[in-house]
Order: structure tokens, then C-alpha cells, then sequence
């Protein structure tokens, strides 16, 4: 158990409505990431982070920020919500940096109508 | 075409049988993992491999570097084998995945 949490864990919300996504570790590991899972698309990495205040981009970020401002926390934002955004989001930690094996959490379903 | 290639897509086994799900990569990388999803359920880590083979259990993941392609066995299957499996690649420090493979194990 890599201790990792996600919340929420089951959302709904409307088009046009910022959300907001947390994930929480409490290993204090550096490397974080944010996937999104669809089906036909497999896992995406949306945003990841190698440390306090260091995020990059991945392969589909638009529409989506970060923000890292403590080492056990990386939230995932929506700055408005829109339908292509509906999604099982999962967080990852990578104790070993970079070339090491990724934990999963529990993964956040959302839906936007 | 995606730079991570699985096949096949959905697999029906039963029970006992030996089965494999391949993997192959166009892309250069410096690891291969295999993790496993059960239905409705978190993404949990089997295999890190950048060379040979690994085996845990009934489950060995063998992988060719000069072949760009890995394999994924699993021996005397199960039931509770039921789940997607899913190849992905480390490639500049992101993980790149393949689409998965639908395993049904029925007994």
C-alpha cells in the first residue's frame, strides 16, 4: 500500500463549473502524476510533478492546471468543465523518481452534463 | 498507430489454461511495466522489467529488447485472473500505455 487517496471519489457537476481534484500521499515521494482513463484511449498522462512548486505537462493537459504547493498533495483542476472531461482520473506516485514503478490510487470518476 | 501495441484485446480462457497477452513498442524506453485492473477497481503494479524475465507466482513477464515486444503469462488460470491488463512503456520519464487486454477467465 502506497498509501494514496483520492478525493472525491464520485462526482457530478455541470458544464461551465470549476472542479477541483486531490490526491494525497503520505510517503513523501516526489514524483506525482495524473492520468485520465477512457475507453477506446487507454491512460493519459495529463499533468505530472518531480517536486513542491515543479509540474510539466503531458500529453493532454489542455484544459487542465495543477498545483503543488506541499510535497503529500497534487490537486488537478478544471478550470470549466466541459463533457469531453467526463473520466476516471487516477493519480500515481513513483517513490523511485522517474524510472521507477508507478502506485495508483483508488482513481475519481466525474461526469460533467 | 499508437507507439504501445497489445494483443489481443479481449481473451476468453478457461479455467487452468496457460495463457499470454503480448506487448510491443515502437518507441525507445528504459522500462516495460505490466499492471493489472480489476473491474471497477484501482490499477495495481505486477512487473517492472527492462531485460529477461520476471515471475511472480503463476504470472512471468518476459520482454526482448531487440524485438521491441513482451509477453505476459499466466500459468494454471484462474477466475480471479479475471481483470485488463495493461502494458506501458517508460519513455523519457512518462509512462506511455497500451490500450489493454480483457482477460475472462471462466471456470
Amino acid at each position: 500500500d502506497a498509501g494514496i487517496t483520492q478525493s472525491p471519489r464520485h462526482k457530478v457537476t455541470e458544464t461551465g463549473t470549476p472542479v477541483t481534484l486531490r490526491c494525497h500521499q503520505t510517503e513523501n515521494h516526489r514524483y506525482m502524476y495524473w492520468y485520465r482513463q477512457d475507453p477506446g484511449h487507454g491512460l493519459r498522462l495529463i499533468h505530472y510533478s518531480y517536486g513542491v512548486k515543479d509540474t510539466d505537462k503531458g500529453e493532454v493537459s489542455d484544459g487542465y492546471s495543477v498545483s503543488r504547493s506541499k510535497t503529500e498533495d497534487f490537486l488537478l483542476t478544471l478550470e470549466s468543465a466541459t463533457s469531453s472531461q467526463t473520466s476516471v482520473y487516477f493519480c500515481a506516485i513513483s517513490p523511485g523518481g522517474v524510472r521507477d514503478t508507478q502506485y495508483f490510487g483508488p482513481g475519481t470518476r466525474l461526469t460533467v452534463l | 498507430k499508437n507507439e504501445v501495441e497489445q494483443s489481443p484485446q479481449n481473451l476468453t480462457a478457461q479455467e487452468g489454461e496457460f495463457i499470454t497477452i503480448n506487448c510491443s513498442y515502437s518507441v525507445g524506453i528504459s522500462a516495460l511495466h505490466w499492471l493489472q485492473q480489476h473491474p471497477g477497481g484501482g490499477i495495481v503494479s505486477l512487473f517492472m522489467l527492462s531485460s529477461g524475465k520476471k515471475k511472480h507466482g503463476r504470472l512471468i513477464a518476459t520482454i526482448n529488447i531487440q524485438e521491441k515486444h513482451s509477453s505476459l503469462h499466466i500459468t494454471a488460470s484462474h477466475p480471479r485472473d479475471s481483470a485488463v491488463y495493461i502494458c506501458a512503456v517508460t519513455n523519457t520519464g512518462k509512462l506511455i500505455f497500451g490500450q489493454g487486454t480483457t482477460l475472462q477467465v471462466k471456470p
